[in-house]
């Protein structure tokens, strides 16, 4: 079965930029999808379709995805963006979740 | 607005089954899927399965087919998971979020506000 590897945790100061990455093979030929949560929280979608912000979702949060390896990246983090970040992709049709990144500020 | 509503905290015991709701509202109920993905105390999140709400199509995750049943109903834009046999480690929040298939599979953009079902003796 097709799998998606996250690093379990991340820091960062506040104003620094956090790249958190997910990793799965050939990734790259198909679409990641970010979610953020926060402790208590449902999940929310940060990036679709590798690179794309759902609206409201503020420009420091990009993302990339190339060869193996998709990448979640806040520029100018900050303190309310401290949550667990999740990767997804479709396997054929069955969703595979990243086991998540806890990243503190 | 677009949102999912789901149905209230449950308590069961071991080889119970429980059965949770997900009300849509906001959009057309049939024009998205509804995934169903839980998440254990302290851990990550678990894809369950999903069912298309226009065909009643289902697919479910492996490690859940034979305990799981997804079902709808669309005069009252409401999906169901039904999960059986219910064992300590089935104690999670469930959620339910709906996707868009259109050409291809597409992203969960809302989710539910979670469901907890507690499984104790």
């Amino acid at each position: 079965s097709y799998e998606l590897t996250q690093s379990p945790a991340l820091s960062v100061s506040p104003g620094q930029t956090a790249i958190i990455t997910c990793s799965g093979h050939k990734l790259g030929d198909k679409n990641a999808y970010w979610y953020q949560q926060k402790p208590g929280q449902s999940p929310v979608m940060v990036i679709y379709e590798d690179m794309k912000r759902p609206s409201g979702i503020p420009e420091r949060f990009s993302g990339s995805n190339s060869g193996n390896t998709a990448t979640l990246t806040i520029s100018g983090t900050q303190g309310m963006d401290e949550a667990d970040y999740y990767c997804q992709a479709w396997d054929s049709n069955t969703v595979v979740f990243g086991g998540g990144t806890k990243l503190t500020v | 607005q677009v949102q999912l509503v789901q149905s209230g905290a449950e308590v069961k015991k071991p080889g119970a089954s429980v059965k949770v709701s997900c009300k849509a509202s906001g959009y057309t109920f049939s024009d998205y899927y509804i995934q169903w993905v839980r998440q254990a105390p302290g851990q990550g999140l678990e894809w369950m399965g999903w069912i298309n709400p226009n065909s009643g199509g289902i697919n479910y995750a492996q490690k859940f087919q034979g305990r799981v049943t997804m079902t709808r109903d669309t005069s009252i834009s409401t999906a169901y998971v039904e999960l059986s046999g219910l064992k300590s480690d089935d104690t999670a929040v469930y959620y339910c979020a709906r996707t868009l298939v259109v050409v291809k599979y597409h992203g969960m953009d809302v989710w539910g506000q979670g469901t907890t079902v507690t499984v104790s003796s």
